[in-house]
């Protein structure tokens, strides 16, 4: 069985806090992923990233940055947090294939106040 | 341009009714993989099916079954004698050729007892 798990499944902080969003997988996936989620808005990707130190900008990487120091850690970073970025941040991984399944943890929700 | 349309936010139903999930898609790749993931209350996404676009057959298995219809670009879900345990959110999504998935902005399903 895939395991994706998440540092936190909540988490409070204030405005122009730098916050760290840790994602581990245990399946040797070469890809691994970060979206947040918002009401009416399904899942929208902020980076991916194929291979260690490898990253890709989504669809909405502004202040945001990643980081991938080992294969199976996907770190996403909140330079300076603020009040819209308050959301559900759901962290996947996949094998390295073209459209593949994704396999996702059981998410973060960040209030940000 | 990619798109996935979920075109109901919510749906509401009574244990044992069937109810059907649309998910409508647009892309020009000649080649794509549909999927639909479950998110139930707890927030992570339960990989449900994944189908490419050159297998046009339906799929049942158990309660559920998928209808692909390349000619309208839809892959819609049913769900047969709804259960209580199939309340959650459902999103369809759309693979093309490269890592990136774009998901729907997803259908809240309600079963009540």
């Amino acid at each position: 069985d895939v395991k994706v798990t998440q540092s936190s499944r909540y988490l409070v902080k204030r405005t122009g806090e730098k916050v760290f969003l840790e994602c581990v997988q245990d399946m040797d996936h070469e890809n691994m992923f970060w979206y947040r989620q918002d009401p009416g808005l399904g899942l929208r990707l902020i980076y991916f990233s194929y291979d260690v130190k490898m990253k890709e900008k989504g669809d909405i990487p502004e202040g945001y940055s990643v980081s991938r120091e080992k294969k199976e850690r996907f770190s996403l970073i909140l330079e300076s947090a603020s009040t819209n970025q308050t959301s559900m941040y759901l962290c996947a991984s996949s094998r390295l294939l073209v459209a593949e399944t994704q396999y996702f943890g059981p998410g973060t929700r960040l209030l940000v106040l | 341009a990619q798109k996935v349309t979920q075109a109901q936010t919510e749906i509401s139903v009574v244990e044992k009714e069937d109810v059907t999930l649309d998910c409508v898609y647009e892309t020009r790749d000649t080649t794509y993989y549909l999927f639909w993931y479950k998110q139930p209350p707890s927030g992570e996404l339960v990989f449900l099916i994944r189908r490419n676009s050159f297998d046009e057959q339906n799929e049942i298995s158990g309660r559920y079954s998928w209808n692909f219809q390349k000619s309208t670009s839809s892959f819609n879900f049913t769900i047969t004698a709804s259960q209580v345990v199939d309340s959650a959110v459902y999103f369809c999504a759309l693979g093309t050729g490269g890592f990136k998935t774009i998901f729907g902005a997803g259908t809240r399903l309600f079963v009540k007892a």
